[in-house]
């Protein structure tokens, strides 16, 4: 079963807005993570937070954690056209080794 | 530096026909290794995960297998291919973290395999 789900399944903003992504999950986590995928290409590694963590920043992107909820929010501020791609969540649970990814948030960017 | 390479990154192929795909790590040693498959517009599957030469744990039963053959060579295989076993497939790496956890999982370019 998926264990990440994303939200929304589509977005679409013009160059210079924010964009926020959501992804929710079923189970415990030992960590969540955010990967880009450019179209037709492997997927790159964003960010990690830990399940002890709330939030955590890198450059133009902020990502909260409420395990209460069972959530996570990706924040990308101030985006750019090259920041259009497909954004994953995945989480980590157990002493599984793998990870659990979700179906992805496809952002366009408009220039 | 880390890096991963797969090959090929295309490949047409006819049902009944075998599969090999490959996938290799260079600048770390012994690490937790991955095959995804993504249908188009989906998200990643889980195939086959290794945290040893050797090791090979199946999540979906198919007509795939995989084999660990040296530390950092990790390749995927079909004796009969399926149209249903179209789609890209991804290899990853992680550093093997203690306790057979993961962290940040480093993907290859990807194989597109379509099955005519």
């Amino acid at each position: 079963s998926q264990q990440g789900e994303e939200d929304p399944q589509a977005l679409s903003i013009q160059e210079g807005e924010n964009a926020t992504m959501n992804c929710s999950y079923k189970t415990s986590i030992n960590n969540l993570q955010w990967y880009r995928q450019n179209s037709g290409r492997g997927l790159v590694h964003l960010i990690l937070i830990r399940s002890n963590e709330r939030e955590k920043h890198s450059g133009r992107l902020r990502v909260t954690l409420d395990t209460s909820k069972k959530s996570s929010s990706l924040l990308i501020t101030a985006s750019r056209a090259a920041d259009t791609a497909s954004y994953f969540c995945a989480t980590e649970s157990g002493n599984t080794g793998k990870l659990i990814f979700g179906q992805g948030t496809t952002l366009q960017v408009k220039p | 530096s880390q890096t991963i390479h797969q090959w090929p990154a295309t490949l047409v192929q006819p049902v009944g026909s075998p599969l090999s795909l490959e996938c290799t790590v260079e600048g770390t040693s012994n690490p937790n290794l991955y095959w995804y498959r993504q249908a188009a517009g989906r998200g990643l599957q889980l195939l086959f995960y290794s945290v040893g030469i050797g090791q090979i744990s199946s999540e979906v039963p198919q007509n795939l297998s995989a084999s660990r053959p040296q530390d950092r060579q990790f390749i995927l295989s079909s004796k009969k291919l399926l149209l249903s076993d179209s789609g890209f497939y991804l290899c990853a790496w992680s550093d093997g973290v203690a306790g057979g956890r993961t962290d940040t999982q480093y993907f290859g370019p990807g194989t597109r395999l379509t099955v005519l």
